[in-house]
């Protein structure tokens, strides 16, 4: 069955310690994107990438790095420089817009 | 700044009866607008998309309106079960531009 896997489920961070969150879908979908999720609060977007090789900032950036070398694979990582990065983490991705996104089940992250 | 607002955090309904959701916004002009569901530690499942033009769009028990005037969206649950219990989150797009409220909490009990 098509779908996004993330990987790892939960994931924990060290202080000053870069961590990269796994995305891959099998949808064939162009779009690919990355929300952060807080208590409270609608997902925000961190990054979002509309083609292989290309990515765009979103509305959060800020202490985050992407990749986009292959059309299945978006991967996410959290650098030492995010103050704050204890939060869920969702992938989705899209076909031609408007449609829904499919999402993935998400990685929570936890600074220790 | 854009700003969606979904009614409340958490509602709470009797099985059996119709759950009514609300998804207001200011300072946006969407031309489309989309439900989803989220269940807890999940990520959310897409339900329904209305655009602009369109005024109702219904799918087995779930039906969505969208009034563009009013800067508003419902999205109903009829002959609501407890398996409906979840979190429902509004987002609405324009181009590739997608933004998301932060949801409300349905109970419903049997």
């Amino acid at each position: 069955d098509g779908g996004i896997t993330q990987s790892p489920k939960y994931l924990f961070r060290k202080e000053g310690q870069n961590v990269t969150l796994s995305c891959e879908q099998n949808l064939n979908h162009d779009a690919m994107y990355w929300y952060r999720q807080d208590p409270g609060q609608g997902l925000r977007l961190i990054y979002y990438s509309q083609i292989v090789n290309d990515f765009q900032k979103g509305d959060i950036a800020e202490g985050y790095s992407v990749s986009r070398e292959k059309k299945e694979s978006f991967p996410l990582t959290v650098t030492s420089a995010q103050k704050n990065p204890t939060a869920f983490y969702l992938c989705a991705s899209s076909g031609t817009t408007p449609m829904g996104y499919t999402f993935g089940s998400g990685t929570r992250l936890t600074v220790v | 700044s854009q700003k969606i607002e979904q009614n409340s955090e958490a509602l709470n309904i009797q099985e059996g009866k119709t759950a009514t959701l609300t998804c207001n916004y200011t300072n946006y002009s969407p031309a489309y607008l989309q439900w989803y569901r989220q269940d807890p530690g999940r990520g959310p499942v897409f339900l329904l998309l209305i655009r602009e033009n369109e005024k109702e769009k219904r799918k087995e028990r779930l039906k969505v309106t969208f009034d563009t005037t009013l800067k508003q969206s419902l999205f109903h649950i009829t002959a609501s079960q407890p398996a409906d219990s979840a979190t429902y989150l509004c987002a609405l797009g324009r181009n590739n531009d997608m933004r998301f409220g932060a949801g409300t909490r349905l109970t419903v009990k049997p």
